[in-house]
């Protein structure tokens, strides 16, 4: 039971353009969701997260969105550029004492920038 | 700042060996937790430690145990290693709830071949 899914598991736009990553989620209670970027050969590093309070969060090319109605969030990289490259996992969780922070990861979006 | 270490990157093993892999984090986190990467199923939670000598099972914890050594480490055991334990192993670590709650920070990872 995917309760994090990703169904594109790859995406390929041009440079300059608007990358959109999608994510949908089952479990209502999860309350936090995390954006996680990975290169080859490496640990996957935090991107950006939002709280189910907010439906929006912006840092710098980077934007999530959240709708909690749908149970869908997405990640916008405007602009795109090559260096963003890489496989981007989806995260949830919920916070109460019995989740000491575990996240469910959905099984990840290879994105490829075109120059 | 090195930040959450594993060792060793790489390992081939032999069905029925065993092996131990080793994470230190040096940021003082509390929580420290075991993932495995497997083609198209994202990382999925093996073992975590919500706090120096707690220990506790995640979604797939069968073939494997573990040891919160002290606060920095926390390793992963194979007592008789099967094909089916090929993957890439993540090691994170998480500091407390506040600022940047639920933030996991990863390894390199370990990539181990079972034949």
């Amino acid at each position: 039971d995917q309760q994090v899914k990703q169904n594109s598991p790859s995406l390929s736009v041009q440079e300059g353009r608007i990358s959109i990553l999608n994510c949908d989620y089952t479990n209502s209670m999860f309350d936090y969701f995390l954006w996680y970027k990975k290169y080859p050969a490496e640990g996957p590093t935090f991107l950006i997260s939002i709280s189910s309070i907010k439906d929006k969060n912006e840092d710098g090319r980077f934007t999530v969105f959240l709708n909690k109605s749908a149970k869908h969030l997405s990640l916008h990289i405007v602009p795109s550029q090559p260096g963003d490259s890489a496989v981007y996992f989806c995260a949830a969780t919920f916070h109460g004492s019995s989740n000491t922070g575990k996240l469910i990861f959905g099984q990840g979006t290879t994105l490829q920038v075109k120059p | 700042n090195a930040g959450v270490t594993q060792t060793p990157k790489f390992q081939v093993l032999k069905t029925g060996q065993s092996m131990t892999l080793q994470c230190a984090q040096d940021m003082n986190h509390n929580s420290m937790y075991w993932y495995r990467q497997d083609p198209g199923m994202g990382l999925r939670l093996i073992y975590y430690s919500a706090s120096e000598g707690t220990t506790d099972k995640g979604e797939v914890p069968n073939g494997y145990n573990v040891s919160r050594l002290n606060k920095r480490e926390f390793s992963l055991r194979l007592e008789s290693a099967a094909p089916s334990q090929t993957s890439v192993y993540f090691c994170a670590s998480r500091g407390d709830q506040t600022g940047g709650a639920y933030i996991q920070y990863f390894g390199a990872g370990t990539r181990l071949s079972v034949l």
